[in-house]
């Protein structure tokens, strides 16, 4: 059973980044695709990206030029990286696992970011 | 890419059923068989009931199904029982990018 457990910083001030990493338990970055998904206070789920096995990216395209999702195998760990936050960008960010056939079936706990002047 | 349409909420007595729909165009839902639920309680974390369009996860009741019709799939939930009240979201994925649903929450009369 894949266990993610994620990490990072919850306070922002509008313009920084925001840089989550998520831990990887009893399974590989180099099997199955890793990702990001957020939720707003109240709202909807919106995928923002995910890194396939050989390490291609995938980015939701309303968010692509800000968003950088990276691996590290060795230390069985990815991250993710949005600049320019604002306070559209508030919300509760989850790491994600897909097993295969497009379906996210592992998600980590959630950390709340807020971005706030 | 903007956001699959679901009925805001829907509602059953427990033992009814209950079908909330999800609509997308044939660019999406139409054009996917890669279709997922997933259920939310509140403050907690989603989870995948329903994948590849019918497909129930290990664990999942078989009380919750799912199916699709041109640009709509739905997730149909029968047997209702309190512990089913919660936030359901579909998804669909397409050229490896996925789109969520705006969301259903589902109450148990």
């Amino acid at each position: 059973q894949v266990h993610l457990q994620q990490w990072g910083t919850g306070l922002l001030e509008p313009s920084e980044t925001l840089s989550l990493t998520c831990g990887v338990h009893d399974a590989s970055l180099n099997i199955f695709y890793w990702g990001w998904i957020r939720q707003s206070p109240g709202k909807g789920l919106e995928w923002i990206g995910d890194i396939s096995p050989s390490a291609d990216t995938n980015y939701n395209p309303s968010l692509k030029s800000r968003v950088t999702i990276s691996r590290d195998t060795s230390q069985r760990q990815h991250s993710l990286r949005l600049t320019s936050v604002t306070a559209a960008d508030s919300a509760v960010y989850y790491c994600v696992c897909s097993s295969g056939w497009y379906k996210i079936d592992h998600w980590g706990q959630g950390t709340l970011v807020s971005v706030s002047s | 890419q903007s956001a699959l349409t679901q009925p805001p909420s829907a509602s059953g007595s427990p033992g009814q059923s209950v079908t909330i729909s999800c609509t997308g165009t044939s660019s999406d839902i139409g054009a996917s068989n890669f279709i997922s639920w997933y259920q939310q309680h509140p403050g907690k974390v989603p989870k995948l009931i329903i994948s590849e369009v019918n497909k129930r996860p290990s664990g999942v009741p078989d009380r919750f199904s799912g199916s699709k019709s041109g640009n709509t799939a739905s997730l149909t939930v029968s047997g209702l029982q309190t512990e089913d009240e919660a936030d359901y979201y579909c998804s669909s994925n397409v050229a490896n990018s996925y789109i969520f649903g705006s969301g259903t929450w589902v109450t148990v009369l």
